[in-house]
């Protein structure tokens, strides 16, 4: 596609809910991240996909939340048991390729996922 | 860890005038920096990709510059324009994925 889509735009769920959030990245690219953005935050990184290298879950906060990435394109972030302090905007961005070490080509992110936690 | 420090939080300035946008950051162990624009509401919009062997790169009315000896960043806006407002967020690549600041929020008075 041209960009990096998510979907849904908008979630609204009630606490204690599984949710599931989705992100196609640019066709082609090699390495996909998924990011929270807390009101009056920055951006917190939360897992990294390369290829078909185990991912980089450093950043998920909680066990709740877990992603995966099939056939190295598309990715579902999932958050179990929801909290009200998920309440975030969820972005996902692509990049081409990353090189050892976590180098990175420019980052495309898509347009984002707000969820709000009730 | 890597921190990322964005000065000011906020901006207001008139149409036109020149202005200067900072980052600084704790570890200079970094592989590249990024300059980000993010609307209301949208995602983020790359502006401009520094690598650590670069000093600087120039996209239209945009210069970023980068000294990693001293931690800084500068992202240079000139003739600001109201399609200019936006929140601008710089991002350093290191050992980790991207490290972001909290960003500076910009407003272009017409």
């Amino acid at each position: 596609g041209a960009g990096v889509s998510q979907s849904p735009s908008n979630k609204v769920t009630e606490k204690g809910k599984d949710v599931e959030l989705r992100c196609d990245p640019i066709s082609g690219h090699t390495a996909l991240y998924w990011y929270r953005q807390s009101l009056g935050q920055g951006l917190e990184f939360l897992i990294y996909f390369q290829g078909n290298s185990a991912p980089d879950k450093s950043g998920l906060p909680s066990d709740r939340f877990s992603a995966e990435r099939t056939g190295g394109s598309v990715s579902t972030l999932t958050i179990q048991r929801t909290q009200q302090e998920d309440s975030a905007v969820y972005l996902c961005a692509s990049s081409q390729d990353v090189t050892s070490g976590g180098n990175t080509d420019t980052q495309y992110f898509g347009p984002g996922t707000r969820l709000t936690v009730l | 860890k890597q921190e990322v420090t964005q000065i000011p939080a906020a901006l207001s300035v008139p149409e036109g005038e020149n202005l200067v946008l900072n980052c600084s950051f704790t570890d200079s162990a970094i592989y590249n920096l990024q300059w980000f624009r993010q609307d209301p509401g949208k995602g983020l919009t790359s502006l401009l990709l520094i690598q650590s062997s670069q000093r600087e790169q120039t996209s239209g009315r945009l210069n970023a510059s980068l000294d990693k000896s001293s931690g800084r960043s500068t992202l240079y806006i000139a003739a600001s324009q109201p399609g200019d407002s936006a929140t601008y967020l710089c991002a350093l690549s290191g050992n980790t994925p991207l490290v972001f600041g909290k960003g500076t929020r910009l407003s272009v008075i017409a």
